[in-house]
Formats: C-alpha cells, sequence, structure tokens
C-alpha cells in the first residue's frame, strides 16, 4: 500500500507570494498532522486533524497559516504572505487515529525556500 | 507537557550495543514513550513505544524503569545504516491536545566503521 505523500516535494517562491502544500494521507487514517522542521531541529508541531476538523492547530506560529481537510483525507497547508522565516522542510504525518500510542507515519515533506 | 531530555549526540561503532536514555521527569500517568529515528532528507520513522518495564521488536528494545522518569532506547549490534537522529516524545495526545507531539532536537548517533 501507498505511504504519505506529499507535493510538491520542492517549492521555491519569493517574498510575499502565497503556497499550498498538499498531503495525502495513508487511505483510512483518520488522523493527520502537519510539522515544520528547519534545519538541525527537530520537528515542530504546527496542527493536527481527527477527520475533518482541526483538533488543535496551537503549533500555528501566526495568522498567515491554515490548513483545510475538507473531506477527511487530503489536507492542504496554506501559508499567505509567505516570509524568508517560513523556509523549512514541511512535513506530514497521518496515523489510524489521534494519540501518540497510534504510529505516526511521515511523508518525505515538501521543502519550501522562500526568497 | 511532559519535557524530554536527550543527549545532543553520541557515537559508536559497527555491531556495538547502543544505549540512548531519555529523561522525562514529570512524565504523566497515561503518558506513552515513544521513539521515532530519521534518515538525512526523510520524515522520521516510528521504532517503538512502550508504557512500562521493557517492549521489544524486531529493531529495538525499550527498557522503562518502575518510575518511569526515563527510558532508554537499546539498539542492538548496530551497523552504519543506523546513523540517524533518534527522538523520544511522551505524551498522549487523544481529543484535544497536541501533548506528546514535541519532538526536541533528538540525539544524533553516529556509527563508524
Amino acid at each position: 500500500g501507498a505511504g504519505v505523500s506529499q507535493t510538491p516535494s520542492n517549492k521555491v517562491t519569493e517574498k510575499g507570494k502565497y503556497v499550498e502544500l498538499r498531503c495525502d494521507p495513508i487511505s483510512g487514517h483518520t488522523a493527520l498532522y502537519w510539522y515544520r522542521q528547519s534545519l538541525g531541529q527537530g520537528p515542530e508541531f504546527l496542527i493536527y486533524f481527527q477527520g475533518t476538523g482541526a483538533a488543535d492547530d496551537s503549533g500555528l506560529p501566526n495568522d498567515r497559516f491554515f490548513a483545510v481537510r475538507p473531506e477527511g483525507s487530503v489536507s492542504t497547508l496554506k501559508i499567505q504572505r509567505t516570509e524568508r522565516g517560513d523556509s523549512a522542510v514541511y512535513l506530514c504525518a497521518s496515523s489510524q487515529t489521534a494519540g501518540t500510542y497510534n504510529e505516526q507515519f511521515f511523508g518525505p515533506g515538501t521543502r519550501l525556500t522562500v526568497l | 507537557l511532559a519535557k524530554t531530555t536527550q543527549p545532543i549526540s553520541m557515537d559508536s561503532y559497527e555491531g556495538q550495543e547502543v544505549n540512548i536514555t531519555c529523561s522525562h521527569n514529570n512524565i504523566a500517568t497515561n503518558d506513552y514513550i515513544t521513539w521515532y529515528q530519521q534518515f538525512p532528507s526523510q520524515g522520521p520513522r516510528f521504532i517503538i513505544q512502550g508504557y512500562k518495564t521493557k517492549v521489544t521488536n524486531e529493531v529495538a528494545s525499550l527498557f522503562i524503569p518502575a518510575d518511569r522518569k526515563s527510558s532508554t532506547l537499546s539498539l542492538p549490534r548496530v551497523s552504519l545504516s543506523d546513523t540517524a537522529v533518534y527522538y523520544c516524545l511522551v505524551g498522549v495526545s487523544s481529543g484535544g491536545g497536541a501533548d506528546g507531539l514535541t519532538f526536541g532536537k533528538g540525539t544524533h548517533l553516529i556509527i563508524q566503521p
């Protein structure tokens, strides 16, 4: 079976532009997570969904970041008015249900570079 | 939110057993302990999870003392391909919280020939 996929694998944009990052979780997984990872750091939690709803968005750094999961499967992370500090690898993970006792399966990430 | 402390880096040699200890002094009663491995340019990969005593799977063992204030990931007979960053996570995130989703900086394990 297919794992978690993320598109694009790389995204280069200019400061002030809008970007969308897509995540396709493992089929049947109800929980989906977004993380951001900067060089030399561990993944930083952004938001997680249980089904269609955002169960916890406390990690989103500011209101320029928004994520949706309208049908409880694919999720899109949206970043408005990008800044150079947004450059990082954005990781998506899914698990059968929410809870750290459920193994998270990670995608390969999208490397975002803001010039 | 249980905080974890791990060594920043460790070195070992092929064929040796490697033990990485994680401290989590304020672990809560319903918290689980989970370890992930991450290679460069890849997402983290689940290794093992436990609640108490000892858990073993095909790649590692996890030792948790009775007070659960620390845990030790044990990798038997490491190879060069075990060079990676290892993260210890503590918590449970059911319902409305992201507790247990804090990766920290991890332990960079370097295996030499």
